[in-house]
């Protein structure tokens, strides 16, 4: 079984620049997650679909950050414009509805210069 | 709203010693709870999980974890560690009712020869 899949694996910007992060998660998988993992800390929640529909994006800075999952299976995670601060990895997880595990992505390291 | 807390960020063991990885959360409603491992530029492995039954669960790798409600903690336990066990342990917490996956700060653990 294919794991959940993120590209690119690494990214360089400078800051003001946009950026998007795509993610395809565990076929079958209605649940999908953004996480923005700064170095040293715990992943962050930055939104959660199911299927297509977000059920949380409370921590989502909605002024540069966006996110779609368009048929309710891929994902893309857009940042415009890039901070310096937004320098992190940022992890897609899915898993399947209810309360089971959640399967994560190896990440997209962010550097913003 | 639940929160999880890592009581320890940094724990260096010796080799074939015996480690516990604390954590504590908090819930006004009854959780699922995890444990995951990151290493080095990877993303997050489930490690084990507690959703019911037995408080003591048993996870990959030869570790374990205590579930006790009116401790409200769920620690990590391995009787004797290896050099392949140095990773960031990440604790999580999920209500019953679908909520978000909330991870702790992470614990560092150091295993040295």
């Amino acid at each position: 079984e294919a794991g959940v899949a993120q590209s690119p694996r690494y990214k360089i910007i400078e800051k003001r620049q946009s950026v998007a992060f795509w993610c395809n998660p565990i076929s079958g998988h209605a649940t999908l997650y953004w996480y923005q993992q700064i170095l040293g800390q715990g992943p962050k929640l930055l939104i959660q679909f199911q299927n297509n529909g977000v059920v949380d994006d409370s921590q989502l800075p909605k002024d540069r950050f966006s996110a779609e999952r368009l048929k309710g299976v891929d994902s893309t995670l857009k940042i415009q414009p890039a901070k310096l601060e937004d320098s992190a990895v940022y992890l897609c997880a899915s898993s399947l509805p209810g309360n089971t595990e959640a399967f994560f992505g190896q990440g997209t390291r962010l550097t913003v210069v | 709203a639940q929160s999880v807390t890592q009581l320890d960020s940094q724990v260096p063991v010796f080799e074939e010693a015996p480690v516990e990885l604390r954590c504590n959360y908090s819930s006004s409603v009854s959780v699922y709870l995890f444990w995951y491992v990151q290493y080095p530029n990877q993303g997050l492995q489930l490690l084990l999980k507690y959703l019911s039954g037995s408080t003591l669960v048993k996870g990959i790798n030869g570790f374990e974890a205590e579930f006790n409600k009116s401790q409200t903690s769920f620690h990590l336990r391995k009787p004797s560690v290896h050099i392949s066990d140095t990773a960031e342990y990440f604790c999580a917490v999920k209500n019953n009712q679908g909520g978000k996956l909330i991870f702790g700060q992470g614990t560092e653990l150091s295993v040295k020869p």
